[in-house]
């Protein structure tokens, strides 16, 4: 598969649980993106990588979110002591370059819910 | 403050009719606008997007007007197509933006009928 994939693709979760949400970007891709969608609402931005660079993590909620990409390849976004509030869909998304007006492209997403 | 609105939830339109899907914004650094489109259970995609220096680009059924001193933009979709049912979500970049994170809309539902 050419695209960006993210697993799991459904992950329920008690509150209080940590949870890690995987994404692979496509192959050779620099930029990296994550996104959080509650339900009914337009994605919101998280975090951005160019490489194993975190260049721009103002989007993060709270100290319990954490992403990483250290190899410059996949990425993973944890969450620690969720909450019924985390419930959402964390989307990824990729870019080739690192250029403001490069085309993202997206993955399916991971549904979180917390109970 | 939500910087891109999209104040339309739903849209239904009938098949072969022009569809036209709105979008404000209130950021005047914007200089770059996408529309998205996604089915359910799928990540968004690429649909068209169009720079401030311009007013209007066109890629086959879908057109997207810029209007900036309104700050306002649409996409046209004609003629529509039940295939084209989808969320659509207008999304924002501007200057200062590193890697060009997206701010995005609501999302506006469009129904097309056969």
């Amino acid at each position: 598969g050419a695209g960006v994939s993210q697993s799991p693709r459904y992950k329920v979760a008690k509150r209080g649980q940590d949870v890690a949400l995987r994404c692979d970007p496509i192959s050779g891709h620099v930029s990296l993106f994550w996104y959080q969608q509650a339900l009914g609402q337009g994605p919101e931005f998280l975090t951005y990588f160019q490489n194993e660079a975190q260049l721009d993590k103002s989007g993060l909620p709270s100290d319990r979110f954490f992403a990483e990409r250290p190899e410059g390849s996949v990425s993973t976004l944890k969450i620690q002591r969720t909450q019924q509030e985390d419930s959402a869909v964390y989307l990824c998304a990729s870019t080739s370059g690192g250029g403001r007006t490069d085309t993202q492209y997206f993955g399916p997403g991971t549904r979180l819910t917390v109970l | 403050d939500q910087q891109v609105k999209q104040n339309s939830p739903s849209l239904s339109v009938q098949e072969g009719r022009i569809s036209i899907l709105n979008c404000d914004y209130t950021n005047s650094m914007f200089d770059y606008f996408l529309w998205y489109k996604k089915y359910p259970a799928e990540g968004p995609t690429f649909l068209i997007s169009i720079s401030s220096i311009k007013d209007k680009n066109e890629d086959g059924r879908f057109t997207v007007f810029l209007n900036k001193s309104a700050k306002h933009l649409s996409l046209h979709i004609v003629p529509s197509q039940p295939g084209d049912s989808a969320v659509y979500f207008c999304a924002a970049s501007g200057v200062g933006n590193q890697g060009g994170k997206l701010i995005f809309g609501q999302g506006t539902e469009l129904s097309v009928k056969p």
